[in-house]
């Protein structure tokens, strides 16, 4: 059973803090994903990572850094929490598409982040 | 501003009743992607379609993808309580997928 697992479900961190979200596929999947949801919204994309140690930014990567030193591991860093970043985070993997089209994405069950 | 829009954004229906979500963009895509996602879980992928024109059946789901692979539209009929979620779509280009806001279904027992 595939599965891809986040460090929490939920978390609460203060303004200015710094925060470490953890993911873990064991597909040994290329492609790792990570999201933020927010209503009405749908999923916006951070950053990705085709291979260990490479990074792309995604649609909204401000205010976010990643970290992947192994393949199954991909870190989301927020360097100092605002509010405006409260959200849920999803995290996702894929193995390599044919061509450039993009393979089925497996997620995670999220993380919910609230900053005060 | 989403790349790709949904319609409608909240639908209610009663069990057995029929109902259609669309999903459309001005721009191409490669592929489409249709994902349902449950209370306090990821989106899980339901389909995939990649050719323009193309119809796939899942039970009682039907997908389509527009002719000029803008568009798309999910079609469930008789609906059951087990198909309340909320119904993704995703655009798929350059090894990355572009997603709709979503359109969360109710279906009352």
């Amino acid at each position: 059973d595939v599965k891809v697992t986040q460090s929490s479900r939920y978390l609460v961190k203060r303004t200015g803090e710094k925060v470490f979200l953890e993911c873990v596929q064991d597909m040994d999947h290329e492609n790792m994903f990570w999201y933020r949801q927010d209503p009405g919204l749908g999923l916006r994309l951070i950053y990705f990572s085709y291979d260990v140690k490479m990074k792309e930014k995604g649609d909204i990567p401000e205010g976010y850094s990643v970290s992947r030193e192994k393949k199954e591991r991909f870190s989301l860093i927020l360097e100092s929490a605002s509010t405006n970043q409260t959200s849920m985070y999803l995290c996702a993997s894929s193995s390599l598409g044919q061509g450039r089209t993009p393979h089925e994405q497996y997620f995670g069950p999220g993380t919910r982040l609230t900053v005060t | 501003t989403q790349l790709l829009e949904q319609s409608p954004q909240f639908l209610s229906i009663q069990e057995g009743e029929n109902l259609t979500v669309y999903c459309n963009s001005s721009s191409v895509f490669s592929s489409l992607q249709w994902y349902r996602q449950e209370p306090g879980e990821g989106p899980v992928l339901l389909v995939t379609v990649v050719t323009g024109g193309e119809v796939k059946k899942l039970k009682r789901l039907t997908f389509q993808f527009g002719d000029a692979r803008k568009d798309s539209s999910l079609h469930i009929t008789a609906a059951q309580p087990g198909d309340t979620g909320l119904y993704l779509c995703a655009g798929g280009r350059d090894y990355k997928l572009s997603f709709g806001a979503g359109t969360t279904v109710t279906v009352r027992a």
